[in-house]
């Protein structure tokens, strides 16, 4: 498989479940992002992985963890979202954190709280 | 801090007409500009960047978009769209202060037969 790919792809749950995204890049990359889109806003950075070091935390509410174990994978877990969680997450990966780097995007998980 | 605007939230243009998307930006320092068009269900693609030298850059998809320095501004043009062309597109811009990408909210484009 090439490219980033994210599973699950559609994701319901309820306020008090626990759940976990998943993101693989086959690039060789070694800088990993989280984005939130919402409908008619821009998108929304959550968070960054280096080298598999943590670079960037937007002031996500801790209900968000994210997790990289190593630079082909990252995962974001969840616990007691919030209705207004509900979102298309991406995760996008590029060779490393610098400016001009072309980030490479997955195709999302639809995620809604109920 | 760097902000993006793209001016319209939707643009509908019959199928074989020419477009033109519309980002502006609020620094004049210099910046690194990207377009990227989302597909239904699908993630984002790059579709072209500027990060210096000629200020007329092509992309993929027929795609080309011009930056200008004066006015702050990197519109996305293409000559003839195609209903290939349905998609969301994004401008992002950067700068050397910090490798994050700021992002606009995006102009659904609309072909209509």
């Amino acid at each position: 498989e090439t490219g980033v790919t994210q599973t699950p792809r559609h994701l319901v749950m309820g306020m008090t479940n626990k759940k976990s995204l998943k993101c693989e890049q086959h690039l060789g990359h070694n800088a990993m992002y989280w984005y939130k889109q919402s409908a008619k806003k821009p998108l929304e950075l959550m968070f960054v992985y280096n080298f598999k070091e943590q670079t960037e935390n937007n002031s996500v509410p801790s209900r968000f963890s994210p997790e990289c174990p190593n630079s082909s994978h990252l995962f974001l877990h969840l616990h007691t979202l919030q209705p207004e969680d509900s979102a298309l997450y991406l995760c996008a990966s590029s060779q490393e954190t610098r400016t001009t780097n072309t980030q490479y995007f997955g195709p999302g998980t639809r995620l809604t709280v109920l | 801090a760097q902000s993006v605007t793209q001016l319209d939230s939707q643009v509908p243009v019959f199928e074989e007409a020419p477009v033109e998307l519309r980002c502006n930006y609020s620094s004049s320092v210099s910046v690194y500009l990207f377009w990227y068009v989302q597909y239904p269900n699908q993630g984002l693609q790059l579709l072209l960047k500027y990060l210096s030298g000629s200020t007329l850059v092509k992309g993929i998809n027929g795609f080309e978009a011009e930056f200008n320095k004066s006015q702050t501004s990197f519109h996305l043009r293409k000559p003839s769209v195609h209903i290939s062309d349905t998609a969301e597109y994004f401008c992002a811009v950067s700068d050397d202060s910090n490798y994050q990408l700021i992002w606009g909210a995006g102009t659904k484009l609309i072909i209509k037969p």
